[in-house]
């Protein structure tokens, strides 16, 4: 069984332009959730994704963008990159929501902003 | 804004050494207290989910406890082991879904054999 997967590993990307992130959730999850780890600090909670909705938003402003598709695979779309979002991308899922269900992580997307 | 707080920062111990950290949190509206271990180059990974005042639960040599009223949770490790050298999270849900886990910084542990 097939953990939560994300792609790309790693990303490199210039100031202005967009990126895409991609994350296929544990098979038998249904919510997809998205973070932002940067350097010293614990991840920060970007959005989580529910039946194809955004159900919340973390402090985020809105070149932070997402989409869970209908197999519950999500992506995380950040435009007009700026030298601020060099951090790694977590996704998480979980079975259902409430608070007592484990999230279970990917291995992140490394993104660095020249 | 919801803080979640862990200490220390960092620890180094030698191999069969006995240790801990602390998480603290909002005492008010707790849904649960989450401990996720992190290891370099890997996810991170669930430990405990603890939802009960007085909680106490293990897994191997890791054991935790949770004071829901105070707002503290300690995760201890007994007989540090190299391979425990990572990464230990506490995250605190925002609400009764789970929306959002609230992270606390880390402990980072390093284990010398």
């Amino acid at each position: 069984d097939a953990g939560v997967t994300q792609s790309p590993t790693h990303l490199i990307k210039t100031r202005g332009q967009q990126v895409t992130l991609r994350c296929s959730p544990k098979s038998g999850h249904d919510t997809v959730s998205w973070y932002q780890q940067a350097l010293g600090q614990g991840p920060q909670f970007i959005f989580q994704y529910y039946e194809e909705e955004e159900r919340q938003r973390g402090n985020f402003p809105d070149r932070f963008s997402g989409h869970q598709f209908p197999n519950y695979s999500s992506e995380l779309n950040v435009n007009a990159l700026l030298l601020g979002d060099s951090a790694l991308y977590l996704c998480a899922s979980s079975l259902a929501l409430g608070a007592w269900y484990e999230q279970y992580f990917g291995p992140g997307t490394r993104l660095t902003v020249t | 804004i919801l803080n979640v707080e862990q200490s220390p920062q960092s620890l180094h111990v030698q191999e069969g050494d006995s240790t801990n950290f602390t998480c603290s949190f909002p005492s008010s509206n707790f849904y649960a207290l989450h401990w996720y271990r992190w290891e370099t180059a890997k996810s991170p990974e669930a430990l405990f989910v603890m939802t009960l005042n007085g909680d106490e639960k293990k897994k191997g040599r890791i054991s935790a406890t949770l004071n829901t009223k105070e707002g503290y949770s300690y995760l201890y490790i007994k007989g540090s082991q190299p391979e425990d050298s990572a990464t230990y999270l506490c995250a605190f849900p925002n609400d009764q879904a789970g929306t959002a886990l609230i992270f606390g910084k880390g402990t980072t542990l390093s284990v010398s054999s």
